[in-house]
This record gives C-alpha cells, structure tokens and sequence, in this order.
C-alpha cells in the first residue's frame, strides 16, 4: 500500500468494553510505533516493534494495553475493559530504518471514544 | 522537566511573514532530529529530518540543530494559509532505541 492503514477510523465503545485496533504499516518497513495523542496534546509513546527483537513496552500505560506484531506485517493494540481517560487517537507509525534514526511515518489514526 | 519542550501557542501570522518555531530538549544523547506537520483530524507528517548540529534546508522550510544548546528550529519562509497546522518536533537517540520523543506541538495559523 502506499502508506500506512489504520482500522477503524473511528471508534465508539462503552465503558469497560475491550477494543482492538489495527495498523497496516508500509510494505518492508521493519519499524513499528504506536502512539496516542489526547484532545490538544502531543504525542504519547506506548510501544516500539523492531524486526524480530522484544518489543519496547515502557510507554504502555497499564496492564489493560497489550499489543502484537506478526513478523514485520500487521500490529494490533488491544484496550481491556476500556475507561473514559482511554479516550483519544491511537496513531500508529513505521519506519524502514533499524538501529539509527527514524523517519516514521504515520497513518491516520483511530479516533476512539469510551462512552 | 519534560525532555523535549515545545511552547504551544497558537502562533498567528501575516502571510508572506517568515515563521520561526522552536524546541529546547534536555538529553543530550539526541542524535536525530525531526519536524512533523499535523493537520486537524489527520496524522502527523514528516517535513524535515537531520542528524546532529547543523541546517538542513528543502524549499521553503530550513531545519536548524545546535547540539551545544539543545535547541532546534524550524524556519518558514514566505508563509502560506497552508502552513496553518500543528508542527510537532520530535527527537531519538538513534542506536537500538528507536523510541521517538515528541513536543507538545505548536499550533500555527496564517491569515491571508
């Protein structure tokens, strides 16, 4: 594809609701990021996929965040029992380079909304 | 102290006004440097990527790292009403951490 796909676009769950989004990143990129930006904030780290090393896990806010990465194809982040502080876009990013300097790439983002 | 600093805003300009935004980060372990452009409702999207100190310059934008001061720069010439968005800075360490650090975003409007 030509750049990174993020599904859904927008999301609507009720409170306490598990949700799973999903990021597609560009073809051959060995990097993957996700992020979440809240309503006028910056961009809030929460894990890091490199090829086939541990993923970087320290941005994930609680043990309710999980996320998976199938070789260098398809990332799912996954919220368990959703809150309301959950709200926000979850933007996903990756990247063709490894052990250097990142120019990452972002998608579009799931706007999710915990009601 | 948040390790990369960015003032918010809103900055509003003239067009055809030369822009000058700006990031202070306190880890001097930074090596790569980069701008995002965010527009309302979309992703973020690279402009300018550098490594270490120096200017880097593409068509109307010029990227500026000083190392020594842990301070970087974004310069727009010639401003446009396109240019009105949020301008992200973001740094990493480069090496195996490919964590990128983000500020907070500047958010730029350009009045016709």
């Amino acid at each position: 594809g030509a750049g990174v796909s993020q599904s859904p676009s927008n999301k609507v769950t009720e409170k306490g609701k598990d949700v799973e989004l999903r990021c597609d990143p560009i073809s051959g990129h060995t990097a993957l990021y996700w992020y979440r930006q809240r309503l006028g904030q910056g961009l809030e780290f929460l894990i890091y996929f490199q090829g086939n090393s541990a993923p970087d896990k320290s941005g994930l806010p609680s043990d309710r965040f999980s996320a998976e990465r199938t070789g260098e194809s398809v990332s799912t982040l996954t919220i368990q029992r959703t809150q309301q502080e959950d709200s926000a876009v979850y933007l996903c990013a990756s990247s063709p380079q490894q052990g250097r300097g990142t120019e990452a790439f972002f998608g579009q983002g799931t706007r999710l909304t915990v009601v | 102290q948040k390790e990369v600093e960015q003032d918010p805003g809103p900055l509003s300009v003239p067009e055809g006004a030369i822009v000058s935004l700006n990031c202070t980060y306190s880890n001097s372990a930074f090596q790569y440097f980069m701008w995002y452009r965010q527009y309302s409702r979309k992703g973020p999207e690279l402009l300018m990527y550098t490594y270490s100190s120096g200017n880097k310059e593409d068509g109307r934008f010029t990227a500026q790292v000083d190392k020594s001061s842990k301070y970087i720069s974004l310069f727009i010439r010639d401003s446009q009403p396109s240019d009105s968005a949020t301008y992200l800075c973001a740094m990493n360490y480069g090496g195996s951490q490919g964590n990128l650090i983000f500020g907070k975003g500047t958010k730029l409007s350009v009045k016709p």
